[in-house]
């Protein structure tokens, strides 16, 4: 089992829709990163967080660190929102990724 | 403009060759990293360093060397010991361990 998962691994939405993407992790952490990929292959960091809640526009960020569990949620979605997003987590020393969930938004 | 820079975007190497990856920052971080990504897997650590003249093994380093003698610049060797290395290879640096890290753009390198 991967210490960190991520649920779904696809997923297919019509533009303006409301998004979430899951994150749930095994291990003890002290942050929790939310990383966008795009086609080409660049990486963004979107947000760091260790509690509650972080929004940048239209993402929305939050983390249960009881239940170990994270969502990121994309209101009013659009096509170039379009790409694979990473959940990631500090564990100790290291950030361990998940295998990320791959978006695809349609006008 | 700040941010971090790879090369090539693509590379190609025949079996039994050494190549080398190039990754430069001018955001003046401390901490520089390279990691592996595989269809289907999450990235995986190679290396990282935290300071000039200075770097630690990551999770999969066999057949993988670094350097680090610049604050801007780290680059990555894909030896021939390393079994697999068709792979993208991201670099990323952070101003220090355990903050935000910025991202490359990637060397996409495939063996021949």
């Amino acid at each position: 089992k991967n210490e960190v998962e991520q649920s779904p691994q696809n997923l297919t939405a019509q533009e303006g829709e409301f998004i979430t993407i899951n994150c749930s992790y095994s291990v003890g952490i002290s942050a929790l990163h939310w990383l966008q990929q795009h086609p080409g292959g660049g990486i963004v960091s979107l947000f760091m967080l260790s509690s509650g809640k972080k929004k940048h526009g239209r993402l929305i960020a939050t983390i249960n660190i009881q239940e170990k569990h994270s969502s990121l949620h994309i209101t009013a979605s659009h096509p170039r929102d379009s790409a694979v997003y990473i959940c990631a987590v500090w564990d100790t020393d290291k950030l361990i990724f998940g295998t990320g969930t791959r978006l695809q938004v349609f006008p | 403009d700040g941010g971090i820079t790879q090369s090539p975007k693509y590379l190609f190497r025949k079996e039994g060759q050494n190549v080398t990856l190039s990754c430069e920052q001018n955001l003046n971080h401390d901490a520089m990293y390279w990691y592996r990504q595989d269809p289907g897997q999450g990235l995986r650590l190679i290396y990282y360093s935290q300071i000039v003249n200075d770097f630690q093994k990551g999770d999969i380093a066999e057949g993988y060397s670094v350097s680090r003698e610049k604050k801007e610049s780290f680059p990555l060797t894909v030896t021939s010991a390393q079994k697999n290395p068709t792979a993208f290879y991201l670099c990323a640096s952070s101003i220090n361990r355990g903050e935000t890290q910025y991202f490359g753009p990637g060397t996409r390198l495939l063996v021949l």
